[in-house]
């Protein structure tokens, strides 16, 4: 059966600290891994990973895969309090089915 | 503006009185799927179609039914609710090739009483 685990599932920083958020996965016929933030409403797309080895990037934000042993991290740098929501991790197959890790509930502290 | 809307938001109903969430995107995106999520579970997977007439089981597609008979639009079924469907809803969608990122609607949240 496919699965995503995220660790951990919560966490509580202040703010400026640097977090590291980890997804690992077993999916059949890997296609992509892709994070998402939650805040209050709609998950929000972060980044999309397919390759591995290369970080994607977008402001404090990276992350990047590990293919071989079935991995990725989100880094968060500097931390603000607007960065508190709930991260979920998925991984697709190619059949484009995808499946959620239960989120890791992140809370930045002023 | 781009984005997916569903209704209604919210719905408290009783067991067995069918209703149906609707989901309607204006990207012209030929992926359109439907999740639920709950505490501890994060979001599962419960139908995704494709492109239209085309559509297939998630990972919990028992007591659900879908139809995409147009492009835009993917409702969800509940034929018979029961309590255990108390949930939070969402429907996505995106371009269909190569797993691209999905576009969430805000969510409907179901009690069934």
């Amino acid at each position: 059966e496919d699965k995503v685990v995220q660790s951990p599932l919560s966490l509580v920083v202040h703010e400026g600290d640097t977090v590291t958020l980890n997804c690992s996965y077993e999916v059949t016929n890997f296609r992509s891994l892709l994070w998402y933030k939650q805040e209050k409403k709609a998950p929000t797309f972060l980044f999309m990973l397919t390759s591995s080895g290369i970080e994607k990037k977008s402001g404090r934000l990276s992350s990047i895969l590990d293919k071989k042993e079935l991995f990725s991290i989100l880094n968060i740098t500097a931390t603000q309090t607007g960065d508190s929501a709930v991260y979920l991790c998925a991984a697709s197959n190619y059949g484009q089915n995808f499946v959620f890790g239960p989120g890791t509930r992140l809370s930045v502290l002023p | 503006e781009a984005q997916v809307t569903q209704n209604p938001r919210y719905l408290i109903t009783v067991t067995g009185k069918k209703l149906t969430v609707t989901c309607s995107q204006n990207m012209n995106h030929e992926y359109m799927s439907w999740y639920r999520q709950d505490p501890g579970l994060g979001l599962r997977q419960i139908y995704y179609s494709m492109n239209v007439e085309v559509t297939d089981k998630g990972d919990v597609p028992e007591g659900y039914k879908v139809s995409r008979k147009e492009k835009r639009n993917f409702p969800l079924i509940l034929e018979s609710p029961s309590p255990n469907q108390t949930s939070l809803y969402f429907c996505a969608s995106s371009l269909g090739r190569f797993n691209q990122p999905q576009h969430f609607g805000d969510g409907t949240r179901l009690s069934i009483l």
